[in-house]
C-alpha cells in the first residue's frame, strides 16, 4: 500500500478519556504532518515532524495536545482528557522532503467524536 | 498571516455545466498555490498546483491560473460530471513556513445529472 495509513478510522471518547491516533506515513516519506479539520472549516495545521524530532508545533494547543515521531513505528498523535470541542476530523500527511517540488499526501483521517 | 478566502457554497449545477469557484490568497512573497478534492469519508487529494505566478495548474479537465496581480487562483472547469461531485480545496504554502499548509475553508460542490 503506496498510501498514508491512518487508524482508526473511527473514534469514540467519553470526556476525560485519552485518544491516540495512529499515521504510518508512506515508504520512505520521512516528514509528517498533522492538521485537524473542525464541522464545516477548512484544515488548520496543528504540528509538524520528522523522525524524532518536532519541527514546527505552533499550531498544536498548549495543553492536552502531544504528537511524536518515533525512530521505528508510526507517528502518534495523543490528546488527553479529550473534551467535546475535540470532535473533530484528523487528518496526517506525510512528504518526501519540503518545498514546492514535493507532494504532499494524505491520509483517510480519523473521525474523533466525543461524547 | 497567511490566509486563503474560498467562496461560500454549497454550489450546485447540473451536469456539463461550467465551475467557477474562486479563491484569493493573503501571504508575503511567492507562495506555491494548491486545489485539493476531498471526496465523502476519504482524505485530501491534489487536484492541481502551480508554484509561480501566471503558471496554471491542470489536471482531470480543472483549470486555475496563478494570478499575483489579484491574489487568485480560481478554480475553473468547463463541463462537469456528477462525479466531480467532493469539497474543494484551495490552500497555499511557503518556503519560510516549511511544510504547512494554509487551507480555505473548502466549497462543497454538487452535480446533478
Amino acid at each position: 500500500n503506496a498510501g498514508v495509513m491512518q487508524n482508526p478510522r473511527h473514534l469514540v471518547r467519553r470526556r476525560g478519556q485519552e485518544a491516540r491516533l495512529r499515521c504510518s506515513p508512506v515508504k520512505g516519506h520521512s516528514h509528517v504532518y498533522w492538521y485537524r479539520q473542525l464541522p464545516e472549516e477548512g484544515l488548520k495545521f496543528m504540528v509538524y515532524l520528522q523522525k524524532e524530532n518536532i519541527i514546527d508545533e505552533s499550531g498544536m494547543p498548549k495543553e492536552r495536545f502531544s504528537a511524536e515521531f518515533p525512530k521505528e513505528g508510526p507517528s502518534i498523535l495523543r490528546i488527553q482528557q479529550v473534551v467535546r470541542g475535540d470532535s473533530a476530523a484528523y487528518f496526517c500527511a506525510s512528504s518526501l522532503s519540503t518545498g514546492e517540488d514535493y507532494g504532499y499526501t494524505f491520509g483517510s483521517g480519523t473521525r474523533l467524536t466525543v461524547v | 498571516g497567511d490566509s486563503v478566502t474560498q467562496m461560500e457554497g454549497p454550489v450546485t449545477l447540473s451536469e456539463e455545466a461550467f465551475l467557477t469557484i474562486n479563491c484569493t490568497y493573503t501571504a508575503t512573497g511567492y507562495p506555491s498555490l494548491f486545489w485539493y478534492v476531498q471526496y465523502p469519508g476519504e482524505g485530501l487529494q491534489l487536484l492541481l498546483k502551480a508554484t509561480k505566478a501566471d503558471d496554471k495548474g491542470s489536471n482531470k479537465g480543472f483549470e486555475a491560473t496563478y494570478r499575483k496581480e489579484t491574489t487568485s487562483f480560481h478554480l475553473e472547469k468547463g463541463s462537469v460530471q456528477v462525479s466531480d461531485s467532493a469539497v474543494y480545496f484551495c490552500a497555499l504554502s511557503r518556503g519560510s513556513t516549511l511544510g504547512r499548509l494554509y487551507f480555505g475553508r473548502g466549497t462543497q460542490l454538487t452535480v446533478w445529472p
